[in-house]
């Protein structure tokens, strides 16, 4: 039972435009989400979080947003940089379990490609 | 400020064997969790350490076992070795306090 669903295995995009990863979740006891990002040979890059409370985070060029009644969140990036490219983790945690790091329950990942 | 570091980087078992694979946290961080990521997969939790004891399991059998030291590193000790096994260990640390978990590069476990 997978818990945590990223749907696209990959995803290409025009450098400067925008990338949009999507997540879908289905355990409600879920309260804190995060993004990562992997480059090959390394350990994932935590990149941004959200908080059920909210409905949007925004840092530099990452955004994040929560739609807590459709259990979904999703990454833009705007815009994409070559560097970019990576493959893109949505993890997710139950605060009630123990703490906001614990056990984080993460998707397959999308690879995002962005082309220059 | 050091990050998290993991050793060996890569290690070739042969099934049935035992292997130790170990972790160094970021400084400042007292909590330890460790993950298992097959091919294609995204990490799975396997188990937390906090001040030396287990925090928390995740669906991994017995021979799958951990170690915290006062200094907050951290071994994982797997017994038994499957070819299953074979996958990247990641190690990521945490303070209690804190939202994120920072990770290490990973050891690429491979059972033969």
């Amino acid at each position: 039972d997978q818990q945590v669903k990223q749907n696209s295995p990959s995803l290409s995009v025009q450098e400067g435009r925008i990338s949009i990863l999507n997540c879908d979740y289905t355990n409600s006891m879920f309260d804190y989400f995060l993004w990562y990002k992997k480059y090959p040979a390394e350990g994932p890059t935590f990149l941004i979080s959200i908080s059920s409370i909210k409905d949007k985070n925004e840092d530099g060029r990452f955004t994040v947003f929560l739609n807590k009644s459709a259990k979904h969140l999703s990454l833009h990036i705007v815009p994409s940089q070559p560097g970019d490219t990576a493959v893109y983790f949505c993890a997710a945690s139950a605060t009630l379990s123990g703490g906001s790091n614990y056990k984080l329950t993460f998707g397959k990942g999308t690879l995002l490609t962005v082309n220059p | 400020e050091t990050g998290v570091t993991q050793s060996p980087t890569h290690l070739i078992k042969t099934r049935g064997q035992q292997v130790t694979l170990r972790c160094s946290s970021q400084s400042g961080h007292n909590t330890v969790s460790w993950y298992q990521q097959a091919l294609g997969q995204g990490p799975q939790f396997i188990f937390q350490y906090y001040r030396e004891e287990e925090n928390g399991r995740g669906n991994f059998p017995p021979r799958f076992s951990g170690l915290q030291f006062p200094n907050y590193s951290s071994e994982l000790n797997v017994n038994a070795l499957e070819l299953d096994d074979s996958a990247l260990y990641l190690c990521a640390s945490s303070s209690q306090t804190s939202t994120e978990a920072f990770f290490g590069q990973g050891t690429r476990l491979t059972v033969v």
